[in-house]
């Protein structure tokens, strides 16, 4: 069965630093999109990518924030200089019917 | 504002015993409605949806929902649960105030299931 995968598992980065997480969606989903979960708390939509654009983003997805799909499969998420508050689990999913389907998400430690 | 509310924080059961996991909604409009089960470091797995037709949905390892539109409810139900089933089990409710099905999830319901 296809599945959303994403890398890298955990990455630990200095306050600052940029970050690269990278998610390949289900091959022919066309919808895709970025969560994020702090700890203990509810998962919170960042923002969705449609037609190689951002179609939609939260108050969440500030300027530090970009999303790209660079070719066919990957679609990224980069946060420029990161901040200790980024510190979660963020969350890739994809869809191209009703349901998205979420990839086991990367967890991100920012020092 | 569409919001999901999960007033449980933690679930505790027997095992073999039903369970019910509940979640209420609210929407401008008709309802798409989801439950996702998360374990232990592992990513949020779809079990099921109500779009539309019959208020009782079917889903993965025996889970059922009941959508009731007068109590703005969407209550995630098992009839016999196990061991196994203990997790964290999110309520989620689309988005209509956005174009791309963008989901607003409840804060989460911890589900624990003893021998």
């Amino acid at each position: 069965e296809p599945e959303v995968t994403q890398t890298p598992s955990h990455q630990v980065t200095q306050m600052g630093q940029e970050v690269i997480l990278r998610c390949v969606p289900i091959s022919n989903h066309l919808y895709f999109y970025w969560y994020r979960q702090i700890l203990g708390q509810k998962v919170e939509f960042l923002v969705s990518f449609y037609n190689n654009e951002i179609s939609e983003k939260s108050e969440i997805f500030d300027d530090q924030f970009s999303v790209e799909r660079p070719d066919g499969s990957n679609f990224t998420l980069k946060i420029r200089s990161t901040k200790l508050e980024d510190s979660a689990m963020y969350f890739c999913a994809s869809r191209t019917g009703i349901e998205q389907f979420f990839g086991p998400g990367t967890r991100l430690t920012v020092l | 504002a569409q919001s999901v509310a999960q007033p449980e924080d933690q679930v505790n059961v027997a095992e073999g015993n039903p369970l019910t996991v509940k979640c209420t909604y609210s929407v401008s409009g008709n309802p798409y409605l989801f439950w996702y089960v998360q374990y232990p470091n592992r990513g949020l797995q779809f079990l099921l949806k109500y779009i539309t037709g019959d208020n009782l949905v079917k889903g993965s390892y025996g889970f059922e929902a009941e959508f009731n539109k007068s109590q703005t409810s969407f209550h995630l139900k098992k009839p016999s649960a196990l061991v196994s089933d203990s997790a964290l089990y999110f309520c989620a409710v689309r988005d209509y105030g956005g174009s791309q099905g963008n989901l607003i999830f409840g804060k989460g319901t911890k589900l624990s299931v003893k021998p």
